[in-house]
C-alpha cells in the first residue's frame, strides 16, 4: 500500500535535547511537507521541499532544521533552540506543488519535552 | 494571500441529527478548496474537494459541501450523523495555477452524544 510513514509515533526529550522524527513516503511525489498542530491552532507549516535537496522555510521554521536527500524522506529535527517543543508533528506529500493542493498526511508523531 | 475561517471551533450534536460545520475564506484569485477529517491522534484524510464544475461536492461518509462563491463560503454538512463522526474537521483553500501553499483553517471539533 501507498503511503506515508511517520515515525516513531511518540516521543519523550529532555530539555536540551535535539530530536529527529521520520518521514518516510512510497507515493512518488515530489513535495513533501512539515506541520506542527497545536490545540485550537490548526496546521502551522514549518518546513516543505519540492524537490530532492531543497527546501524552504515555511511559516514557523525557527528552531526546527530538515534535509532532503532523497525523494522519499524528508526527517525534521527538532532542535534545542526551539523554545516550546512540545506539540503533534504532522508530515504531509502531494505530486507537486502547483498542482490542485490536495494533501495525504501521515499518522503523525506527539514530541513530549520533560 | 488566502486565509480561512472557521467560524465554530466545537459543535456537538445528537445522533441521527444534521449538521453543518461552517467555513469561509478570503482570496483575491480563484481557489480550490477542501476539507479534511482527523480522529483523535491520527494524521488529516481528505472528505472532499472542490476544484471546478459543480458547486455541490459530495464526499466520503456521507459528507457533502457547497461552494458559494458570492459568500465565499464551503460550507460542510451531514443530514444525519452517527457517533464514528465524532473528530476535527478542517477547511484549507489553495489559490487556483499558482505555488501558493494550502492554508488551513483552526479546526472545528464535532462531537456526536448518544
Amino acid at each position: 500500500d501507498g503511503g506515508i510513514t511517520q515515525s516513531p509515533k511518540y516521543l519523550f526529550r529532555k530539555e536540551g535535547q535535539n530530536v529527529t522524527l521520520s518521514c518516510e513516503q512510497n507515493l512518488n511525489h515530489d513535495a513533501m511537507y512539515w506541520y506542527r498542530q497545536d490545540p485550537g491552532q490548526g496546521l502551522r507549516l514549518i518546513y516543505y521541499s519540492q524537490i530532492v535537496n531543497d527546501f524552504q522555510k515555511g511559516d514557523i521554521a525557527e528552531g526546527y532544521s530538515v534535509s532532503r536527500e532523497k525523494k522519499e524522506s524528508f526527517p525534521l529535527t527538532v532542535t534545542s533552540a526551539q523554545k516550546n517543543p512540545t506539540a503533534f508533528y504532522l508530515c504531509a506529500s502531494s505530486i507537486n506543488r502547483m498542482n490542485t493542493g490536495e494533501l495525504f498526511f501521515g499518522e503523525g508523531s506527539r514530541l513530549t519535552v520533560l | 494571500a488566502q486565509s480561512v475561517t472557521q467560524l465554530d471551533s466545537q459543535v456537538p450534536v445528537f445522533e441521527e441529527a444534521p449538521v453543518e460545520l461552517r467555513c469561509n475564506y478570503s482570496s483575491s484569485v480563484s481557489v480550490y478548496l477542501f476539507w479534511y477529517v482527523q480522529y483523535p491522534n491520527q494524521g488529516l484524510q481528505l472528505l472532499l474537494k472542490y476544484l471546478s464544475g459543480s458547486t455541490l461536492v459530495k464526499g466520503i461518509n456521507g459528507f457533502e459541501a457547497e461552494f458559494n462563491k458570492s459568500q465565499t463560503s464551503f460550507h460542510l454538512r451531514k443530514p444525519s450523523v452517527h457517533i464514528s463522526d465524532t473528530a476535527e474537521y478542517f477547511c484549507a483553500v489553495k489559490s487556483q495555477g499558482g505555488s501558493e501553499k494550502l492554508v488551513f483553517g483552526k479546526g472545528t471539533k464535532l462531537t456526536v452524544n448518544p
